[in-house]
């Protein structure tokens, strides 16, 4: 199976970082994904790996380790329009399998 | 360039009625792909078409379902009867055909919320 594991949800003060960790159990995949959803809106995509190691996007960067079977989503310079759900997907032959995502609270 | 698009955003039905979502992908999107998440539960996969042709349909949950892509724009993903657990959102997703559909980035619609009574 995949099994994708991530926290529930995670509180945060604006300005600062928050890691949103993704764990799996998994036979293979071609990518890990980071989806951005707010309430009632679309996923919107932040990144992806298909090679450990870090990605850097802006104030978001991916990482991912295959032997370690973990990927996760850091988030920079926290803003208030930065709370949302997080999803970690995992990419199979066009296929995305998601987890149940994180929600992520910027407080003041 | 427009987004992926879905039609309505919300429909309310009663158990045994038809109802029949809408999807435009972003154009030239050939890789079209349905998705579901019910309430309390992750986005699952529903079927993935690359352009007209279904290529992969095993996450629809039964024969109550029936996706259709004529002419590899439009999509369409029928209800018939509805039950009370098909209620959730449905999205739309598309991805252009780079050759290399492993790492394909997704697009997705706003969602169709479907509730049935």
């Amino acid at each position: 199976g995949q099994n994708i594991d991530q926290p529930t949800e995670m509180t945060a003060t604006e300005g600062a970082i928050v890691q949103i960790n993704c764990t799996y159990q998994t036979s293979g995949f071609n990518g890990l994904f980071w989806y951005q959803q707010h309430a009632g809106e679309a996923p919107t995509f932040l990144s992806y790996n298909v090679l450990d190691g870090l990605e850097e996007k802006g104030r978001f960067s991916s990482f991912l380790s295959r032997s370690k079977g973990y990927s996760y989503l850091l988030l920079k310079e926290l803003q208030m329009k930065d709370s949302a759900s997080y999803l970690c997907a995992m990419g199979s032959w066009g296929k995305l399998q998601f987890g149940a995502g994180t929600q992520v609270v910027v407080t003041p | 360039e427009a987004g992926v698009t879905q039609f309505p955003s919300h429909s309310v039905i009663e158990k045994g009625q038809t109802v029949t979502l809408r999807c435009d992908p972003i154009s030239g999107h050939d890789n079209l792909y349905w998705y579901r998440r019910v309430m309390g539960k992750e986005i699952k996969f529903l079927l993935h078409f690359v352009k007209e042709s279904k290529q992969d349909e095993s996450g629809m949950p039964n024969n109550r379902f029936l996706a259709e892509r004529t002419g590899g724009t439009y999509s369409t993903l029928k209800v018939q009867p509805a039950e009370l657990e098909d209620s959730g959102v449905y999205f739309c997703a598309s991805s252009q055909e780079s050759g290399d559909t492993f790492t394909d980035t997704q697009y997705f619609g706003p969602g169709t919320r479907l509730t049935v009574l």
